[in-house]
C-alpha cells in the first residue's frame, strides 16, 4: 500500500488566488511528521513546512499552511495569495520511525503552474 | 545552514559503464538517503545508511550499490549503467531522529 497518496497529477491556479493540494497518507504509528517540499525546474527540493503527529494546530508558515485532518489521514498544503514563483512541483511527504532511524515515504507530487 | 553537496548535477554516461555519484554533507547527520526522481513516479528509495559501513535496501535497488567509509560521505554506484537509469538522483540526510531530510541540488543523469 501506498504511504503517501496525491491525486493531482497537474493543477492551474490563477495568480492571487488560493489554491489546495491534496494529500493522504497511510500509517499506524502513533508519532509521525507531515511534510511539504517545492520543486522547481531547477530540481533542488525547498523544504516548506511541517506537522508532527501530536501538534494539535495546523502548521503554518508564511503563506503556506497544512490542513491537518488525523482521523482522515490528510494533510493538503494550502498556498494563499498565489503567485507566478509558485509554478513548481510540490511533494508531500512522511517520516516514521524505523529500527534504524527515521525514514521518508514521498508521494508522486503534484505539478502546480499559476496562471497570470 | 545544512548543506547537501552532490557531485554532479548533469552527467552524461555510456551503457556498461560504472558510475559514481558522490554525496557529502556537513552537518554530522547519522542518517544518508539516495532517492531516484521520474516523472508520475515521485521519489523511490534506492538505498539508504544510518551509519558508517551500514546500508539498507530500499525500494528499488536492483542495478545499484553504495558505499558509506565516511560518514559525511555516501556514494551510489551504478555497476554496469543501463539507459533505465537515465533519470534523477538525489541524495538526502537526516538526523537519526530528525524531523526534517535535507537534499542536495540533484544529479540528472542520462546513459545512452
Amino acid at each position: 500500500a501506498q504511504k503517501i497518496t496525491q491525486t493531482q497529477p497537474g493543477m492551474f491556479v490563477q495568480e492571487k488566488e488560493a489554491v489546495t493540494l491534496d494529500c493522504t497518507y497511510d500509517t499506524s504509528d502513533q508519532s509521525y511528521g507531515l511534510f511539504w517540499y517545492k520543486q522547481p525546474s531547477s530540481g533542488e527540493m525547498i523544504f516548506l513546512i511541517y506537522q508532527g503527529s501530536y501538534d494539535e494546530q495546523n502548521a503554518t508558515e508564511g503563506r503556506y499552511s497544512l490542513n491537518f485532518q488525523k482521523a482522515r489521514k490528510s494533510a493538503n498544503l494550502v498556498i494563499s495569495a498565489s503567485q507566478l514563483g509558485d509554478s513548481a512541483m510540490y511533494f508531500c511527504a512522511m517520516r516514521e520511525r524505523e529500527d534504524t532511524g527515521n525514514q521518508f515515504y514521498f508521494g508522486t507530487g503534484t505539478s502546480l503552474t499559476v496562471i497570470p | 545552514d545544512v548543506k547537501v553537496t552532490q557531485s554532479s548535477r548533469y552527467l552524461v554516461k555510456r551503457t556498461g559503464e560504472k558510475v559514481f555519484l558522490e554525496c557529502v554533507q556537513d552537518m554530522d547527520h547519522e542518517n544518508m538517503f539516495w532517492y531516484r526522481q521520474d516523472p508520475g513516479l515521485g521519489l523511490r528509495l534506492i538505498y539508504f545508511s544510518y551509519d558508517v559501513k551500514m546500508k539498507e535496501k530500499g525500494d528499488i535497488p536492483e542495478g545499484y550499490s553504495v558505499s558509506r567509509e565516511k560518514k559525511e560521505r555516501f556514494s551510489l554506484i551504478l555497476e554496469s549503467a543501463s539507459t533505465n537509469q537515465t533519470s534523477m538522483y538525489l541524495c538526502a540526510s537526516s538526523f537519526l531522529d530528525g524531523t526534517e531530510a535535507f537534499f542536495g541540488q540533484g544529479t540528472r543523469l542520462t546513459v545512452v
